[in-house]
């Protein structure tokens, strides 16, 4: 079954760097998306993609924040400066046309920032 | 998207069935309910939705109420590997629409 990857599992950097975060969607999708849930807390939507660009953010997305598709297969959540704040599970999820509200979730990447 | 209720914690002896109940008061008339679940720290799963009939797949039944104020989620033959937190949503179906994670039922499954 297609699953969609995440890339690193586990990511430790300093407050201030900047941190690329990797997801493959599901080959057919055209949705994508990134989802953030602090350890203990909800899972929180940050941002939706469609058609190369942003269909919808939250509040948690700021500047700080930005997503790219660099390529036919890999969707990228990029955070300019860390803060410790930002230490979460980061899930990037994706769906197919027509049953866009069935999102697939991978497994996530844990972010620690020190 | 509406609000939902959910109680925090259930238990459920394997092999029992396993209702999860959801409270979605003021639901409107498009908004579907979605119920996912999440493993540990892994990534939500999608278990099923419905609008306003019943639903059943290879995992579990929806069964929402004629008012579509409430809605309870069966899992039919509940295992370990259902211990999860299960999540009720509700929201509309549209172009890349986000879900709206609540603090869901912490569902145990015990020998």
């Amino acid at each position: 079954e297609p699953e969609v990857t995440q890339t690193p599992s586990h990511q430790v950097t300093q407050m201030g760097q900047e941190v690329i975060l990797r997801c493959v969607p599901i080959s057919n999708h055209l949705y994508f998306y990134w989802y953030r849930q602090i350890l203990g807390q909800k899972v929180e939507f940050l941002v939706s993609f469609y058609n190369n660009e942003i269909s919808e953010k939250s509040e948690i997305f700021d500047d700080q924040f930005s997503v790219e598709r660099p390529d036919g297969s890999n969707f990228t959540l990029k955070i300019r400066s860390t803060k410790l704040e930002d230490s979460a599970m980061y899930f990037c999820a994706s769906s197919v046309w027509d049953r866009q509200e069935t999102q697939y979730f991978g497994p996530g990447t844990r972010l620690l920032v020190l | 998207d509406a609000k939902t209720t959910q109680p925090p914690s259930m238990d459920c002896a394997e092999g029992r069935a396993a209702n999860l109940p959801c409270n979605h008061s003021t639901i409107s008339g498009n908004e579907y309910v979605y119920w996912y679940r999440q493993i540990h720290s892994q990534g939500p799963q999608y278990i099923i939705h419905g609008l306003k009939n019943n639903e059943t797949n290879e995992m579990a039944s929806l069964i929402i109420t004629e008012d579509r104020k409430s809605s309870t989620l069966i899992l039919p033959h509940a295992t370990l590997r259902d211990t999860a937190v299960y999540y009720c949503i509700v929201g509309y179906t549209g172009t890349a629409s986000k879900l709206t994670f609540g603090t869901g039922t912490r569902l145990q499954v015990t020998l």
